[in-house]
């Protein structure tokens, strides 16, 4: 069965903090994909990243960056000199190759404080 | 821009009445999803369609249907609402040959069950 777990429930930061969001998934697929949503408090989610299982490459995106680990099964998601339009809440979600049925993981809520 | 709207942003309803929500993309998706969010739990999909006429449950499907009579409508039905299924929900879709596996999502509807 596949599970993606955020274990930070919430986070709270001042602004200009670099802060870190967790994510660890579980499959038994050797092809799979990995994604970030963020989910603004407007409702809608917004598509940020997505990984293959084949590339372990970090990804860097302006203040956004991404860590992927399959040694611990781990797709951490960092934001340096976070601001307060950051304040959202993250998800993170993992499909399996070949289908397009998503599996989130709970989200975390990220506040930036000014 | 993809484009995928939902009939309401605000619902409220009372206990045994048929709910409709209705999902309308407009860039010829072949897969539809939806999903409901709640605090605590992330995204849970509910039903999922990959083409028109064609039905797939999810994880929660009990009380709930859907329908898919042309491909850029998707149509949740609860068919007697209870308190229990207030909730976000988010409708989504993506096309076979998307780029990313991205999913596109509409901005949601807060349906309260009274």
């Amino acid at each position: 069965a596949q599970k993606v777990t955020q274990a930070q429930t919430e986070i709270s930061v001042v602004e200009k903090e670099d802060v870190t969001l967790d994510c660890v998934y579980e499959t038994r697929d050797t092809t799979y994909y990995l994604f970030w949503y963020k989910q603004p408090p407007s409702g809608e989610l917004v598509f940020l990243i997505r990984r293959n299982s084949f590339d372990e490459q970090n990804e860097i995106s302006g203040r956004y960056s991404w860590n992927f680990q399959k040694s611990t099964s781990s797709f951490n998601f960092t934001i340096t000199a976070s601001q307060v339009v950051d304040s959202a809440v993250y998800f993170c979600a993992l499909s399996q190759g070949g289908s397009e049925k998503l599996v989130f993981g709970k989200g975390t809520k990220l506040t930036v404080n000014p | 821009d993809v484009k995928v709207t939902q009939s309401s942003r605000y619902l409220v309803k009372r206990t045994g009445e048929k709910v409709f929500l209705e999902c309308v993309q407009d860039m010829d998706h072949e897969n539809m999803f939806w999903y409901r969010q709640d605090p605590g739990l992330g995204l849970r999909l509910i039903y999922f369609s990959y083409d028109v006429k064609m039905k797939e449950k999810g994880d929660i499907p009990e009380g709930y249907s859907v329908s898919r009579e042309k491909k850029e409508r998707f149509s949740l039905i609860l068919e007697s609402a209870s308190t229990n299924q207030t909730s976000m929900y988010l409708c989504a879709s993506i096309g076979v040959l998307a780029v990313n596996n991205e999913q596109f999502f509409g901005p949601g509807t807060r349906l309260t069950v009274l």
